[in-house]
């Protein structure tokens, strides 16, 4: 079975800066999708980037990009120039590629932007 | 669309009650998905359905919770007798199969049960 693993539960960063959040999976498949979402303290969840495992260039999303490390089942989000609208919880979820399974979802790592 | 929509937003219950927790999906969805969140142990799948049919109820924790989608428009989470550790944000969420790669899944705002 596949897990998601967040090593990060909490982290701070101030306004503008870089910070890099953790994910690391496991699976025994080749094609799979990887998702992180961002859900702030309205909960709703909102899909921030999501990267195809047969694709090497990493996704990138504005400010959000991603450090895809197929080989080393790693999945790291980069959020550049951090504002306070950034500060949430964010999930990293792995997705197999058949259409019968679902999202698996690691724990999550709060963020918190502080200005 | 208005979205996957969710009732209650919140609910609070005593121990023992049976509580019902409704999505209604967006329309034309396939999919179906029910998860529970906590803060230990993250956000954990429950049940899924496909065109109606459940694939997958291995989440469901015992045999207190139940799951139904009746039609393409309707699902229920039932939890009898619900008990404090119950006590979590259970979510809805819908897509439809061929939007899976591009992360289409659409989620509602979640229902916050609290079982005291």
């Amino acid at each position: 079975a596949q897990t998601v693993t967040q090593s990060q539960p909490e982290m701070s960063v101030q306004e503008a800066e870089t910070v890099t959040l953790s994910c690391t999976y496991d699976t025994s498949e080749n094609n799979y999708y990887l998702f992180w979402y961002k859900q702030p303290p309205s909960r709703q969840m909102i899909l921030v980037i999501r990267q195809e495992a047969y694709k090497q260039q990493n996704a990138t999303e504005n400010r959000f990009s991603v450090n895809f490390q197929k080989a080393a089942k790693s999945f790291s989000l980069k959020i550049s120039d951090s504002q306070l609208g950034d500060t949430a919880m964010y999930f990293c979820a792995f997705g197999g590629y058949q259409a019968g399974t679902a999202l698996i979802f690691g724990k999550g790592t709060t963020l918190s932007v502080s200005s | 669309d208005a979205g996957v929509i969710q009732s209650p937003r919140h609910e609070v219950t005593e121990m023992g009650q049976e509580v019902t927790l409704r999505c209604k999906p967006i329309s034309g969805h396939d999919y179906l998905f029910w998860y529970r969140q906590t803060m230990m142990r993250g956000l954990e799948l429950l049940i899924y359905f496909n065109n109606n049919v459940p694939i997958d109820d291995s989440g469901m924790p015992e045999d207190r919770f139940s799951a139904k989608m009746p039609n393409a428009s309707f699902s229920t989470l039932k939890i009898q007798p619900s008990e404090p550790r119950d006590s979590a944000v259970y979510f809805c969420a819908s897509s439809l199969a061929g939007d899976r790669g591009r992360g289409g899944y659409t989620f509602g705002s979640g229902t916050r049960l609290t079982v005291v």
